[in-house]
């Protein structure tokens, strides 16, 4: 089983749609998550760490569901400048800082007017 | 808003030779690690450094890498003999190491071509 998993996509849904993200990620003791989203050729930009009880950002919300081991990432009233691969990251050392972060492959998003 | 920056944008290198990308740090963070990603493919890690020492590293970070913390602010990575196989773009991204949950902040990358 891979570390951190996602479904490569593409998703595409029209501006205003609600779009969801899952990813897997194979180690139990993992304890730090995130979801970044990343532009074509550019760097992987932080948009929000996954909080045990779940956290909303705008129109972004995060979950956690440590006992199936996954992450999502829930996007309302998509915009067009949603378009972009969103990237999950798992902190692989269950909580030591000096850990391997280690990235899934990325779901493409692709909004339509 | 502090930034991690990398030098240079653009690196093209002959098979064989040598390079080194560089890269500074957000000032206050402890952390520091090297990603690459190949054209079309996966965000890979390749090594976490913290305390003047490697800390993990990945099945990549083979013999003909290396990286180092030469003073304060620098952080490199340095490839001995480059493969074709080499080009990508790496990423070098550090975090701040207060929280387990401190999340890693990215610099613009360096891409590597090898020829």
């Amino acid at each position: 089983r891979k570390e951190v998993e996602q479904d490569p996509g593409p998703f595409n849904v029209p501006e205003g749609a609600t779009v969801a993200f899952n990813c897997t990620y194979s180690n139990s003791a993992s304890q730090s998550f995130f979801w970044y989203r990343q532009d074509c050729r550019k760097e992987p930009k932080l948009l929000m760490s996954v909080y045990s009880s779940g956290n909303e950002d705008g129109r972004f919300t995060a979950q956690l569901n440590r006992a199936s081991q996954y992450i999502s990432l829930l996007i309302r009233d998509s915009k067009l400048s949603d378009s972009a691969t969103y990237l999950c990251a798992v902190n692989m050392g269950g909580g030591s800082s000096a850990s391997k972060i280690i990235f899934g492959s990325g779901t493409r998003l692709s909004i339509r007017p | 808003e502090p930034e991690v920056t990398q030098t240079p944008s653009h690196q093209v290198t002959q098979m064989g030779q040598e390079v080194i990308l560089r890269c500074v740090p957000i000032s206050n963070h402890l952390y520091f690690y090297w990603y690459r990603q190949i054209l079309g493919q996966k965000v890979e890690f390749l090594v976490s450094f913290y305390n003047n020492e490697i800390s993990e590293k990945s099945e990549i970070f083979d013999d003909q890498f290396s990286v180092e913390r030469p003073d304060g602010s620098n952080f490199t990575l340095k490839i001995r003999s480059t493969k074709l196989e080499d080009s990508a773009m790496y990423f070098c991204a550090s975090r701040e190491g207060d929280a387990y949950n401190s999340p890693l902040h990215f610099g613009n990358g360096t891409r590597l071509t090898v020829t």
